[in-house]
C-alpha cells in the first residue's frame, strides 16, 4: 500500500509478556518515528530513525524498550516484562527526511497497534 | 516543559458555523507548524502547515493563522461539516529532527 502500515492493529497480552509491533513505513522515507498515546493524552515522541540508525532514543521510557530498523525500512519496537502502565496505542510515521527545524516535512502516520496489558 | 499548547480540550459547533481551534507556543525558533486530524482508530493525519514566514494559509474550507508576536496559530475551518469531528492536533519541529505535538482538541460538529 501507499501508506505507513503497522501490525498488529491489536494486541492483548499478559503482564510479564514480550512484544514485538512492526511498523512498514512510505517506500522511500528515510526517517521513521515511534510515538505512544495514552489514554486521554498527547503524542508521545519514544524514538527517531533516519536510516537504520537511532540518533534519538530520548523518548524511551524504559530499558524494556527498544527498537531496530533493517534495510532502511522496516522497523520493529520492542517491550520487554510489559507493565500495565505500557498500555496505549503505539504509533509509526514516517517522512522523507527529518521532521525538524528548516524542513518542513510532514510525517505521515499509520493507524497505531492498540496494546492492552491485563 | 510543554512547548506546545493546546488549552481547549474539546470544542462543539453547530454545522455550517466556523471552528476555531487554537495553539500556543513557547518557542521562537520554530520555522514551520503544523495541523493534524485523528479519527478514532486511525493515525493522524496531516492536514495543513505554515511557515513562519507567513501568517495565513488557506487550504479549500481550512485556514491556519500564525500570530508570531503572540506565539498563537489558530485552525479557522468554515464551513464545518459533520465530517469535521475529530480530535486536532498542532505539532511543530523540535530540534534538527522530529516534531513536538499539543495535546489535542477534540471537536464536534452538531447538526
Amino acid at each position: 500500500g501507499a501508506g505507513v502500515s503497522q501490525s498488529p492493529s491489536n494486541k492483548v497480552t499478559e503482564k510479564g509478556k514480550d512484544v514485538e509491533l512492526r511498523c512498514d513505513p512510505i517506500s522511500g522515507h528515510t526517517a521513521l518515528y515511534w510515538y505512544r498515546q495514552s489514554l486521554g493524552q498527547g503524542l508521545e515522541f519514544l524514538i527517531y530513525f533516519q536510516g537504520n540508525s537511532a540518533p534519538d532514543k530520548s523518548g524511551l521510557p524504559s530499558d524494556r524498550f527498544s527498537a531496530e530498523r533493517t534495510g532502511g525500512s522496516v522497523s520493529t519496537l520492542t517491550i520487554q516484562r510489559t507493565q500495565q502502565e505500557d498500555s496505549a496505542v503505539y504509533l509509526c510515521a514516517s517522512s522523507l527526511g527529518p521532521s525538524g527545524i528548516g524542513s518542513n516535512q510532514p510525517q505521515h502516520f499509520g493507524d497505531g497497534t492498540r496494546l492492552s496489558i491485563l | 516543559d510543554q512547548q506546545v499548547k493546546q488549552n481547549s480540550p474539546s470544542l462543539s459547533v453547530q454545522e455550517g458555523r466556523i471552528s476555531i481551534l487554537n495553539c500556543d507556543y513557547t518557542n521562537s525558533m520554530f520555522d514551520y507548524f503544523l495541523w493534524y486530524k485523528k479519527y478514532p482508530a486511525e493515525g493522524p493525519t496531516f492536514l495543513i502547515s505554515i511557515s513562519s514566514i507567513k501568517d495565513k494559509n488557506e487550504d479549500g474550507r481550512f485556514t491556519v493563522f500564525l500570530n508570531k508576536s503572540a506565539k498563537h496559530l489558530s485552525l479557522h475551518i468554515v464551513p464545518s461539516q459533520p465530517g469535521d469531528s475529530a480530535v486536532y492536533f498542532c505539532a511543530a519541529p523540535q530540534g534538527a529532527q522530529k516534531l513536538v505535538f499539543g495535546q489535542g482538541t477534540r471537536l464536534t460538529i452538531n447538526p
